[in-house]
């Protein structure tokens, strides 16, 4: 695609369900990662795929929190039993390669998540 | 670990004026990058520019400028003409050699006026 395509872009869920967003990275691009944005604060990093692999998962807040990328394209993150403090806009980049060497990450418009 | 902070919550500027913007960060990294971001309204971030902390020349694109000074860890953007589209969030952020991602600061809510 042109850009990088997140759905749903909002979300309202009820305390304790199962949450899962989408994120279509550019065609082509190889790295794939995923940030949190709470209100008044800047994106705060989650995890990010190289391929198929996540190559760093070490900003996951708990074990709630999952995130898979089967195919080295589409990613999913997956939320359990949510909690009001997951609330925030969920955004996914993409780039051609790893970032080393130009840093450049190309954002989807994000996912905002409230729970209820 | 890096870090990044941004001390200027809000700021505002009228049109066709200039404006800058503070970044100060931290790092153990030789091998660094920093970058501007923008977000509108869209939530979409937007690269607005980027230096490599090897090179001692200030990165310039068009209207947009920093300065850079390596020994004080400090990185800010001046916007030159401000014009109305400039008004967004604008997020300061680092990548190291040992990080596969960026560390972005909290962000300046940049406000333009008529």
């Amino acid at each position: 695609g042109a850009g990088v395509s997140q759905t749903p872009s909002n979300k309202v869920t009820e305390k304790g369900k199962y949450v899962e967003l989408r994120c279509d990275p550019i065609s082509g691009h190889t790295a794939l990662y995923w940030y949190r944005q709470s209100l008044g604060q800047g994106p705060e990093f989650l995890i990010y795929f190289q391929g198929t692999g996540a190559a760093d998962d070490s900003g996951l807040p708990n074990d709630r929190f999952f995130a898979v990328r089967p195919e080295g394209s589409v990613s999913t993150l997956k939320i359990q039993r949510t909690e009001r403090g997951d609330s925030a806009v969920y955004l996914c980049a993409s780039s051609l390669i790893w970032t080393g060497g130009t840093g450049e990450l190309f954002f989807g418009e994000g996912s905002r998540l409230t729970v209820l | 670990a890096q870090t990044v902070t941004q001390s200027q919550p809000e700021m505002s500027v009228q049109e066709a004026e200039t404006v800058t913007l503070s970044c100060t960060y931290d790092t153990s990294e030789s091998d660094y990058y920093l970058f501007w971001y923008k977000q509108p309204p869209s939530r979409q971030m937007i690269l607005v520019i980027r230096q490599e902390a090897y090179k001692q020349q200030n990165a310039t694109e068009n209207r947009f400028s920093v300065n850079f000074q390596k020994a004080a860890k400090s990185f800010s953007l001046k916007i030159s003409d401000s014009q109305l589209g400039d008004g967004a969030m604008y997020f300061c952020a680092i990548y190291g050699g040992s990080q596969g991602n960026l560390i972005f600061g909290k962000g300046t809510k940049l406000s333009v006026k008529p």
